[in-house]
Parts: C-alpha cells; structure tokens; sequence
C-alpha cells in the first residue's frame, strides 16, 4: 500500500548529541515536509521541500537540518543546537493540489 | 509564523449531537483543509476545500470555504463514540505557495 513511513516511533537523545529522523514516501509525491508539534498547539512548519535537492526554510528551522537527495526520502536531522527538542514530529508530502498526507510520527524525548 | 484561530479548544458532546467548529484568519486564504488526528498518530485528511463558497461533504461531516476566504466551518452529524480527536484547520495563504498554516485545533470528547 502507499503511504509514509517515519521511523522510529520513538527516540530519545542525550545532550549534545545530533539525531536523525527519518521519513520515506512511495506515493510518488514531489513535495515533502517537517513539522513540529506540541502539547495543545498546532503543527508547525521546520522546512519543506518541493523538489528533489532543494528544500526551504519553514517558520523553526534554527537547529534543524534536512536533506532531500531522493524523491521518496527526506530525513531530518535534530542538532544539539535544538535546545528544547522534545516534541512529536511529523513528516507529510503532497503533489501540486497541497493535499498533504503525513506519517505516524516520530516522538522525540531527552535523557 | 501566523497561526490559525479555531474555536472551540475543546468540547465534549453526547452521541448523536451534531458538532459545529470553526477556523479563522486575519488573512485571504486559497485553500482550506480540515484533519482529524488521533493519539500518538498523524493527522488524516478529511475534507479539502479550494473555492470560495464551495461546500464539501464527506458522509457525516461537512465543511464549507467561507466566502470571505477567511474562515471555513466543520460540522459533524451524529456524532458517535469514534469521533473522539483533535480537529484541525489549515489553509494556505494567498502568497505562500506550498505551504500550510494549521489551526490549533478543536479536541472533542463524544460521550455515551
């Protein structure tokens, strides 16, 4: 079946350490995106991109970085520069009608 | 980054009540979609909007583009025990293209 798939569903990361997060897509879809969310708030953009090998900046990018070398693949990685990292984060794609369909999640705790 | 206003935060119902909520902006708007999200999963579209006006149902639930372009309404009819979950709103601003901005959204609590 097509879908997205985030991996792990869990995480944990001590201080200081970089982490990546992972987000795989076999719908064949150009655009891709990372959010954040939090406990009683909405989602939150970190970056997106529309295209393979570029990708934009969202509203809390700081301590966040992504690569999009593959159309179906578009991992984030959380740095240590990310001072309050623990959220529930949620990768989703979309072809052109912005439609988008999201993964699982990935909650992301530190130790 | 501007974040929708949806109201209610919350509300809890008992099964068989019809559920209204809505979404707002301070500014025009292209797009409209509502999700619903359960816990510790990713949020599941259910209707999508794209026209000023257009109202769109999708069995128990439906949602209209305000004609304003600043707002749009979900309704629920029914409701029943599985409806429980976050609602969200999000639209894409005129502007912006690609990206979403999303409600804060309306959790709703169904009860026997």
């Amino acid at each position: 079946d097509g879908g997205i798939t985030q991996s792990p569903k869990y995480l944990f990361r001590k201080e200081g350490q970089n982490v990546t997060l992972s987000c795989e897509q076999n719908l064949n879809h150009d655009a891709m995106y990372w959010y954040r969310q939090d406990p009683g708030q909405g989602l939150r953009l970190i970056y997106y991109s529309q295209i393979v090998n570029d990708f934009q900046k969202g509203d809390i990018a700081e301590g966040y970085s992504v690569s999009r070398e593959k159309k179906e693949s578009f991992p984030l990685t959380v740095t240590s520069a990310q001072k309050n990292p623990t959220a529930f984060y949620l990768c989703a794609s979309s072809i052109y009608e912005l439609a988008q369909h999201f993964g699982d999640g990935t909650r992301l705790s530190i130790l | 980054g501007q974040q929708l206003n949806q109201s209610p935060q919350s509300m809890f119902i008992q099964e068989g009540e019809d559920v209204s909520m809505n979404c707002t902006s301070s500014s025009i708007f292209n797009t409209w979609l509502w999700y619903k999200q359960d816990p510790g999963e990713g949020p599941v579209l259910l209707i999508a909007l794209y026209k000023a006006g257009e109202l769109t149902s999708n069995g128990r639930l439906t949602a209209q583009f305000g004609i304003t372009r600043k707002d749009s309404f979900l309704n629920i009819s029914a409701s029943i025990p599985s409806d429980v979950g976050i609602y969200f709103c999000a639209g894409q601003e005129a502007g912006t293209a690609s990206k979403l901005t999303f409600g804060t959204g309306t959790r709703l609590q169904v009860t026997l």
